[in-house]
Parts: C-alpha cells; structure tokens; sequence
C-alpha cells in the first residue's frame, strides 16, 4: 500500500514553455502532499506544501507564479513549472502524507530537462 | 525549516560489514525522523523512522538510534550487501503536515 506514482517520469523541453507534472496517490487518500526539487548529487529540498482544495504554501525562495501548484482531489496535485528556463532543469520529488500520521510516502520523481 | 546535516558524504564498508551513518540535525522542534534511501534517478524509499519519544528502533537489519541531548540521529545497518549501495538521507520535521528537511545524503559503498 501507500503508492504514489508521477507523471511524466522523464520531460525535455524547450526554453520558455510550460511543463505540467502529476503526482498521484494511488491506493490512500493524501490531504497533504509535498513538492521537492533536487539538484545532482544534492539533496531534497522542500519546494511547497500543497493542500486538497487550498492554495499551496511555498517555501522561502520558491516562486508561486513559476511553481504552480494545484491540489484539485485527495489524489492528485499538479506542478506546472511555467516559462522554464535551463536553470529549472532537477529532478522533481513529490510526496503524499498519511493524514494524522505525519509518514510521507514518495513518489518516483520526475526529471525535467530545458533546453 | 532548518539544516539537517551529515557528517560524511562518503562511506565505503565491506560487504557483510557493518555500517553506521550518521546524522546531525539542528530543530530541536523536530519530533519525527526519518532514514531514507535513493538509488540512482530514483524517488527515496523509507528505511526506518523513529519518533522523538523513542531513542532506538529497530527493523530489519537496520537500527535507528535518536539522541536528543545532542541532536544526533544514526543509521546502523547489519550485514551489507550489494543491494544496500545507494545515498542515504535523513529527514526530520515537526510532524503533523510538516514537509521535510534533508539531511545532505551519505553515499554508501559496498566493497566486494
């Protein structure tokens, strides 16, 4: 149990387009999941907090008009990283929490590439 | 939230050795730790936690030991084998819906 899933799981694309990534819960219900960015050989780094059915929390540094994030259902938030730049390119962590448990369970990441 | 932080970003250990990796972090409100692992171009995947009531746990073959006095929190793991070769993060957070802080990962090495 406590799957989560992503998709795409690899995008490349070009500079100043906009690319939208999916993080699902497969088999719970997850009011909190969380958006992580990783740089190579570097560690994670928490991006935002996103909330079923309330804005997203950013962390300090994180821009919420290029980082978009919508938490639509208990299962599914988007991040849509708008006008990408080469510096966005990282590998892209989400995560789902059990409710009341504090446990998050990770999806398998995404990695973006801008050209 | 703040900085958790590893002592060695590298460890190299023989196979069915024994392995501790350790861990420093620096919120004394952190009431949640967390071991995970990554392998390459992977998400991480949970090892072992332990809550800030506790100062040891234990799974298969891993052990987590928490000192609060100090802020430490390790990682031992018995018997390594090839498959435990991989990064390994700790993570803490205040609980609750909490993201999490990272440690900055210790690469682990298993020698043949």
């Amino acid at each position: 149990g406590a799957v989560v899933s992503q998709h795409p799981s690899r995008v490349i694309c070009k500079s100043g387009t906009s690319v939208k990534i999916e993080c699902r819960s497969l088999d719970f219900q997850a009011t909190t999941m969380f958006w992580y960015r990783q740089f190579p050989k570097q560690s994670l780094m928490l991006m935002a907090t996103s909330n079923e059915g309330s804005k997203a929390t950013y962390e300090q540094g994180v821009e919420k008009d290029k980082f978009l994030i919508n938490h639509a259902s208990l299962t599914l938030s988007t991040l849509t990283v708008t006008s990408a730049h080469p510096e966005d390119s990282s590998f892209y962590i989400c995560s789902a929490s059990l409710q009341g448990t504090g446990e998050q369970f990770f999806g398998p990441g995404t990695r973006l590439t801008v050209l | 939230g703040e900085s958790v932080g590893l002592h060695l970003p590298t460890l190299s250990v023989q196979e069915g050795d024994n392995s501790i990796i350790n861990c420093a972090y620096s919120n004394s409100a952190s009431d949640y730790f967390i071991w995970y692992k990554q392998e390459s171009g992977k998400g991480p995947q949970f090892i072992i936690d332990i809550r800030s009531n506790m100062d040891k746990r234990q799974g298969q073959r891993v052990t987590v030991l928490l000192n609060k006095t100090v802020k430490h929190l390790s990682l031992q793991i018995a018997a390594t084998q090839p498959g435990d070769s991989a990064v390994y993060f700790c993570a803490d957070s205040g609980g609750g819906a909490d993201g999490l802080t990272f440690g900055k990962g210790t690469h682990l090495i298993i020698q043949p």
